[in-house]
């Protein structure tokens, strides 16, 4: 049983293009998270939300627009891919403060 | 500014050959701070919470220690199932949002 799934696994497009990713976790943990992992493996938050509740946005392009339709998913779109955007993006999720993150297997975004 | 360091970056052991990894941090009002292990093409595994300086935490082979100013993983017999990148993050007080803060890793290659 998988606890953080994330999809797709790899995501291959051409700049300019839109593209979502989608995670769901079946913790029942009330927060959820996105983690950006640059080509140095260096893992830097980006969002978090608690509850379907917004609680971090870090310093984030406007194009990176977070939805969490209910407390056990968390998606990410992101408008007009750059060449920039490549990188591994992580679902995580966690339970209460403080505490650790669960992470998924990430989503590896390649822009060509 | 909340800061994780890491050092080294990276270590080759030979089987049975113990070491240390370091984690230095900077942060206003400790949470938690915690040690994940990534393997290539996965997520963080979480492997131990630290909550106050003095606290220690075992498994198998990796025992994980706490001062005010750091953090030490010690591999206690390497085995080559051990190599894997090794994460510290840590958790601030400023606000209950669970944001990780992470270092950048000490790659670990164990020889047989």
């Amino acid at each position: 049983d998988t606890a953080v799934s994330q999809t797709p696994k790899y995501l291959v497009t051409q700049m300019g293009n839109d593209k979502s990713i989608k995670c769901e976790q079946n913790l029942g943990h009330d927060t959820m998270y996105w983690y950006k992992q640059d080509s140095k493996k260096f893992l830097k938050i980006m969002f978090s939300y608690n509850n379907k509740e917004l609680i971090i946005n870090e310093t984030v392009p406007n194009r990176f627009s977070p939805k969490s339709p209910d407390k056990a998913h968390l998606n990410l779109h992101i408008n007009s891919l750059e060449l920039g955007d490549s990188a591994v993006y992580f679902c995580a999720s966690s339970q209460g403060f403080p505490g650790p993150a669960h992470f998924g297997d990430g989503t590896r975004l390649s822009i060509l | 500014e909340d800061q994780v360091t890491q050092s080294p970056e990276a270590l080759r052991l030979q089987e049975g050959e113990s070491s240390s990894l370091n984690c230095s941090y900077t942060v206003s009002g400790l949470r938690g701070l915690f040690w994940y292990r990534q393997d290539p093409g996965k997520g963080p595994e979480f492997l131990f919470t630290l909550y106050s300086a003095g606290e220690e935490k075992e498994k198998e082979r990796l025992k994980a220690t706490l001062t005010k100013k750091e953090s030490f993983l010690h591999i206690t017999a390497p085995k080559p199932e051990d190599s894997a990148t090794y994460l510290c993050a840590v958790q601030g007080g400023s606000g209950n949002t669970g944001k990780l803060i992470f270092g950048q890793g000490t790659t670990l290659q164990v020889k047989p």
